[in-house]
């Protein structure tokens, strides 16, 4: 059974930092292009980024381009979202999620909260 | 601004049928395959249709998806009240070299 776990959301200052993790099970992790979706409070749906089975291609939203990096680590079926230069408008939950080939996600996790606020 | 567009709303009534339109653009939905999802309340999304018109394992056939040109369509039929969620559509931006996912339409089966 495919799992999503993440962690690390929490409460941050505006122009904090914080690192987001997601951790993989029940499939082979490096052959899957992965996915950070985000969904602020009361809002839809929005893609951040997502990066290739080996970490070598890496795409992001406009909004988020500069401030935020995905990163992935096959032996430890990790994905990871570092976040910096956060602003009150990256308050969302952020779900980790799998890539469907050719399409958009599959999978997802159960979402982590971070908070941008003083 | 979504690039995806969705109504905000439909409803219709128990044992009904609902279509959920989702249109875009050349770049999107013109060229790439669309996925749907849907929300129920306080839960993460899930995948009901993808590449256009297929269901994953599990998914009733009560849901369909449909494509044509730059356009996506969900339809959902025999409604039940547990039905009632939010529904997004999604696809790959050539253009944007990102993902877009449409604003969400919220269904009340009345």
């Amino acid at each position: 059974e495919v799992q999503l776990v993440e962690s690390g959301g929490g409460l941050v200052q505006p122009g904090g930092s914080l690192r987001l993790s997601c951790a993989a099970f029940g499939f082979t992790f490096s052959s899957y292009w992965m996915s950070w979706v985000r969904q602020a409070p009361g809002k839809g749906l929005e893609w951040v980024g997502n990066i290739k089975r080996d970490g070598s291609e890496k795409y992001y939203v406009d909004s988020v381009k500069g401030r935020f990096t995905i990163s992935r680590d096959n032996a430890k079926n990790s994905l990871y979202l570092q976040m910096n230069s956060l602003r009150a408008d990256d308050t969302a939950v952020y779900y980790c999620a799998r890539d469907l080939p050719g399409g958009l996600v599959e999978y997802w996790g159960q979402g982590t909260l971070v908070t941008v606020s003083s | 601004q979504s690039v995806l567009t969705q109504p905000p709303s439909v409803s219709a009534a128990p044992g009904q049928k609902v279509t959920i339109p989702c249109s875009g653009s050349f770049s999107n939905i013109g060229n790439n395959y669309v996925s749907w999802y849907q929300q129920l309340p306080g839960t993460a999304p899930k995948l009901l249709i993808y590449d256009n018109n297929k269901r994953p394992s599990g998914i009733p056939d009560r849901f369909s998806g449909s494509k044509s040109g730059t356009s996506a369509t969900l339809g959902i039929t025999g409604l039940q009240t547990g039905d009632e969620a939010d529904y997004y559509c999604g696809t790959w931006d050539s253009s944007l070299s990102a993902g877009v996912f449409g604003g969400g339409t919220k269904l009340t089966v009345l």
